[in-house]
Protein backbone atom coordinates (compact mmCIF):
# COMPACT_ATOMS: atom_id res chain seq x y z
CA UNK A 1 0.00 0.00 0.00
CA UNK A 2 1.07 4.04 -0.38
CA UNK A 3 1.31 4.13 3.62
CA UNK A 4 1.68 1.86 6.64
CA UNK A 5 -1.68 0.12 7.83
CA UNK A 6 -2.49 -0.05 11.03
CA UNK A 7 -5.79 -2.54 12.18
CA UNK A 8 -7.86 -2.04 13.76
CA UNK A 9 -8.48 1.45 14.18
CA UNK A 10 -10.07 1.27 17.29
CA UNK A 11 -10.52 -1.72 19.83
CA UNK A 12 -12.17 -1.77 23.51
CA UNK A 13 -11.66 -4.88 25.56
CA UNK A 14 -12.17 -5.69 29.13
CA UNK A 15 -9.44 -6.06 31.44
CA UNK A 16 -7.62 -9.03 31.16
CA UNK A 17 -8.50 -10.15 27.97
CA UNK A 18 -5.76 -10.69 25.27
CA UNK A 19 -5.31 -8.05 22.39
CA UNK A 20 -3.89 -8.29 18.94
CA UNK A 21 -2.58 -5.52 17.01
CA UNK A 22 -1.62 -5.59 13.41
CA UNK A 23 0.44 -3.73 11.23
CA UNK A 24 1.17 -3.68 7.26
CA UNK A 25 4.52 -1.64 6.55
CA UNK A 26 5.31 0.28 3.37
CA UNK A 27 6.00 -2.40 0.33
CA UNK A 28 9.99 -2.88 0.79
CA UNK A 29 10.37 -1.26 4.14
CA UNK A 30 13.00 -3.63 5.81
CA UNK A 31 12.94 -1.84 8.66
CA UNK A 32 9.30 -1.66 11.20
CA UNK A 33 8.62 -0.24 14.84
CA UNK A 34 6.22 -0.48 17.35
CA UNK A 35 6.00 2.60 19.81
CA UNK A 36 2.65 3.54 22.39
CA UNK A 37 1.70 6.64 23.29
CA UNK A 38 -1.07 7.83 25.89
CA UNK A 39 -3.00 10.92 26.17
CA UNK A 40 -1.38 13.07 25.91
CA UNK A 41 2.40 11.88 26.49
CA UNK A 42 4.95 11.82 23.54
CA UNK A 43 6.07 8.80 22.11
CA UNK A 44 7.54 5.56 23.86
CA UNK A 45 9.48 3.18 21.62
CA UNK A 46 8.13 -0.95 22.36
CA UNK A 47 9.93 -2.78 19.69
CA UNK A 48 11.97 -2.99 16.60
CA UNK A 49 12.11 -4.89 13.63
CA UNK A 50 15.09 -5.61 11.09
CA UNK A 51 14.54 -8.14 8.23
CA UNK A 52 15.87 -11.83 9.96
CA UNK A 53 17.59 -10.11 12.78
CA UNK A 54 16.30 -10.77 16.31
CA UNK A 55 14.11 -7.81 16.90
CA UNK A 56 15.15 -4.73 19.74
CA UNK A 57 12.38 -5.30 22.61
CA UNK A 58 14.03 -3.44 24.58
CA UNK A 59 11.06 -1.18 24.52
CA UNK A 60 8.19 -3.70 26.03
CA UNK A 61 6.88 -3.10 29.14
CA UNK A 62 6.12 -6.44 30.70
CA UNK A 63 5.97 -10.07 29.47
CA UNK A 64 2.45 -9.31 29.10
CA UNK A 65 3.80 -7.84 25.13
CA UNK A 66 4.99 -9.04 22.40
CA UNK A 67 5.76 -8.81 19.02
CA UNK A 68 6.11 -10.99 15.89
CA UNK A 69 6.70 -10.14 12.29
CA UNK A 70 6.10 -12.69 9.88
CA UNK A 71 7.63 -13.39 6.44
CA UNK A 72 9.66 -10.04 6.92
CA UNK A 73 6.60 -7.90 6.41
CA UNK A 74 3.29 -8.02 7.97
CA UNK A 75 3.91 -7.42 12.09
CA UNK A 76 1.58 -8.55 14.88
CA UNK A 77 1.79 -7.01 18.48
CA UNK A 78 0.25 -8.98 20.80
CA UNK A 79 -1.06 -7.82 24.55
CA UNK A 80 -2.08 -10.48 26.71
CA UNK A 81 -4.21 -9.81 29.99
CA UNK A 82 -4.99 -6.34 29.19
CA UNK A 83 -4.69 -3.93 31.60
CA UNK A 84 -6.42 -0.49 32.20
CA UNK A 85 -2.91 1.38 32.16
CA UNK A 86 -2.47 -0.58 28.36
CA UNK A 87 -4.88 1.88 27.24
CA UNK A 88 -3.04 3.76 24.91
CA UNK A 89 -2.35 4.70 20.49
CA UNK A 90 -0.67 2.22 19.71
CA UNK A 91 1.70 2.96 16.28
CA UNK A 92 3.43 1.53 13.94
CA UNK A 93 5.99 3.05 11.70
CA UNK A 94 8.53 1.39 8.79
CA UNK A 95 11.24 2.54 7.17
CA UNK A 96 13.47 1.81 3.98
CA UNK A 97 16.11 0.11 5.56
CA UNK A 98 17.85 1.52 9.26
CA UNK A 99 19.86 4.39 9.93
CA UNK A 100 19.46 7.62 11.35
CA UNK A 101 19.42 9.41 7.92
CA UNK A 102 16.20 7.12 6.80
CA UNK A 103 12.71 8.47 7.20
CA UNK A 104 10.26 6.63 9.59
CA UNK A 105 6.69 6.77 8.43
CA UNK A 106 4.19 5.96 10.58
CA UNK A 107 0.57 4.87 10.60
CA UNK A 108 -2.23 6.21 11.73
CA UNK A 109 -2.58 3.68 14.84
CA UNK A 110 -4.29 1.81 16.87
CA UNK A 111 -6.35 3.35 19.63
CA UNK A 112 -6.68 0.85 22.58
CA UNK A 113 -9.58 1.12 25.44
CA UNK A 114 -9.15 -1.22 28.15
CA UNK A 115 -13.02 -0.96 30.22
CA UNK B 1 15.40 11.23 29.05
CA UNK B 2 14.63 13.18 25.29
CA UNK B 3 17.66 14.93 23.95
CA UNK B 4 15.68 17.56 22.70
CA UNK B 5 14.39 21.12 24.59
CA UNK B 6 11.91 22.72 22.84
CA UNK B 7 9.22 25.24 23.79
CA UNK B 8 5.85 23.79 25.42
CA UNK B 9 3.66 25.96 23.61
CA UNK B 10 4.18 28.82 20.81
CA UNK B 11 1.13 30.94 18.75
CA UNK B 12 1.56 32.29 15.12
CA UNK B 13 -0.98 34.39 13.33
CA UNK B 14 -2.17 32.76 9.86
CA UNK B 15 -0.12 33.57 6.56
CA UNK B 16 2.42 34.24 9.05
CA UNK B 17 6.00 32.39 9.11
CA UNK B 18 6.03 29.90 12.40
CA UNK B 19 9.64 29.67 13.56
CA UNK B 20 9.86 26.67 16.03
CA UNK B 21 13.15 26.27 17.96
CA UNK B 22 14.57 22.91 18.89
CA UNK B 23 17.55 22.57 21.25
CA UNK B 24 20.21 19.67 21.31
CA UNK B 25 23.11 20.68 23.20
CA UNK B 26 24.17 17.04 23.55
CA UNK B 27 23.92 15.81 19.78
CA UNK B 28 26.84 13.80 18.54
CA UNK B 29 28.40 14.07 15.09
CA UNK B 30 26.33 11.37 13.32
CA UNK B 31 23.08 11.94 14.69
CA UNK B 32 20.56 13.65 12.33
CA UNK B 33 17.77 16.12 13.23
CA UNK B 34 14.30 15.38 12.35
CA UNK B 35 10.62 16.96 12.87
CA UNK B 36 7.88 15.64 12.93
CA UNK B 37 3.98 16.43 13.69
CA UNK B 38 1.05 15.54 14.79
CA UNK B 39 -2.43 16.82 14.40
CA UNK B 40 -4.96 15.53 16.99
CA UNK B 41 -5.88 11.46 16.88
CA UNK B 42 -3.59 11.42 13.84
CA UNK B 43 -0.20 9.17 13.58
CA UNK B 44 3.30 11.27 13.61
CA UNK B 45 3.92 13.08 10.04
CA UNK B 46 6.98 13.05 8.78
CA UNK B 47 7.97 16.85 8.04
CA UNK B 48 11.97 17.28 7.15
CA UNK B 49 15.44 16.06 8.54
CA UNK B 50 19.02 16.99 8.45
CA UNK B 51 22.34 16.52 9.25
CA UNK B 52 24.40 20.09 9.25
CA UNK B 53 23.04 21.75 6.52
CA UNK B 54 20.24 23.38 6.00
CA UNK B 55 17.08 22.20 4.51
CA UNK B 56 14.34 22.96 2.41
CA UNK B 57 11.30 21.05 0.94
CA UNK B 58 7.47 21.57 0.59
CA UNK B 59 6.22 21.70 3.65
CA UNK B 60 9.12 23.65 5.74
CA UNK B 61 12.72 24.92 6.26
CA UNK B 62 15.47 23.68 8.50
CA UNK B 63 17.75 25.83 10.16
CA UNK B 64 20.38 24.35 11.74
CA UNK B 65 23.16 26.21 13.61
CA UNK B 66 26.93 25.88 13.02
CA UNK B 67 27.92 24.13 16.42
CA UNK B 68 24.16 21.91 15.49
CA UNK B 69 23.37 22.65 18.96
CA UNK B 70 20.00 23.80 18.03
CA UNK B 71 17.70 24.37 15.03
CA UNK B 72 14.58 25.86 14.06
CA UNK B 73 11.62 24.58 12.44
CA UNK B 74 10.39 27.36 9.66
CA UNK B 75 6.60 26.93 8.32
CA UNK B 76 6.80 29.89 5.81
CA UNK B 77 3.28 30.93 5.35
CA UNK B 78 1.32 28.87 8.59
CA UNK B 79 -2.46 27.95 8.15
CA UNK B 80 -5.30 26.66 10.01
CA UNK B 81 -4.11 23.05 9.34
CA UNK B 82 -0.63 23.60 10.54
CA UNK B 83 -1.90 23.47 14.49
CA UNK B 84 -0.33 20.75 15.52
CA UNK B 85 2.45 18.97 18.20
CA UNK B 86 5.72 19.25 16.56
CA UNK B 87 8.52 17.06 17.74
CA UNK B 88 12.05 18.03 17.37
CA UNK B 89 13.90 14.56 17.44
CA UNK B 90 17.73 13.50 17.45
CA UNK B 91 18.18 10.05 16.03
CA UNK B 92 21.25 8.19 17.44
CA UNK B 93 23.04 4.52 16.71
CA UNK B 94 22.44 1.82 18.32
CA UNK B 95 24.75 -1.08 16.99
CA UNK B 96 22.00 -1.11 14.06
CA UNK B 97 19.15 -0.97 15.46
CA UNK B 98 17.59 2.80 16.27
CA UNK B 99 15.70 4.56 18.45
CA UNK B 100 13.42 7.57 18.38
CA UNK B 101 13.83 9.49 21.70
CA UNK B 102 10.62 12.09 21.99
CA UNK B 103 9.74 14.99 24.15
CA UNK B 104 7.12 17.02 24.91
CA UNK B 105 6.88 18.61 21.49
CA UNK B 106 5.96 22.00 20.78
CA UNK B 107 2.22 22.79 20.58
CA UNK B 108 1.66 25.21 17.87
CA UNK B 109 -1.47 27.39 17.47
CA UNK B 110 -2.17 29.17 14.83
CA UNK B 111 -4.75 31.69 15.12
CA UNK B 112 -6.67 33.28 12.32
Amino acid sequence: GAGVSQSPSNKVTEKGKDVELRCDPISGHTALYWYRQSLGQGLEFLIYFQGNSAPDKSGLPSDRFSAERTGGSVSTLTIQRTQQEDSAVYLCASSLVPGAGNTIYFGEGSWLTVV
Amino acid sequence: DAKTTQPPSMDCAEGRAANLPCNHSTISGNEYVYWYRQIHSQGPQYIIHGLKNNETNEMASLIITEDRKSSTLILPHATLRDTAVYYCIVRYPMDSNYQLIWGAGTKLIIKP
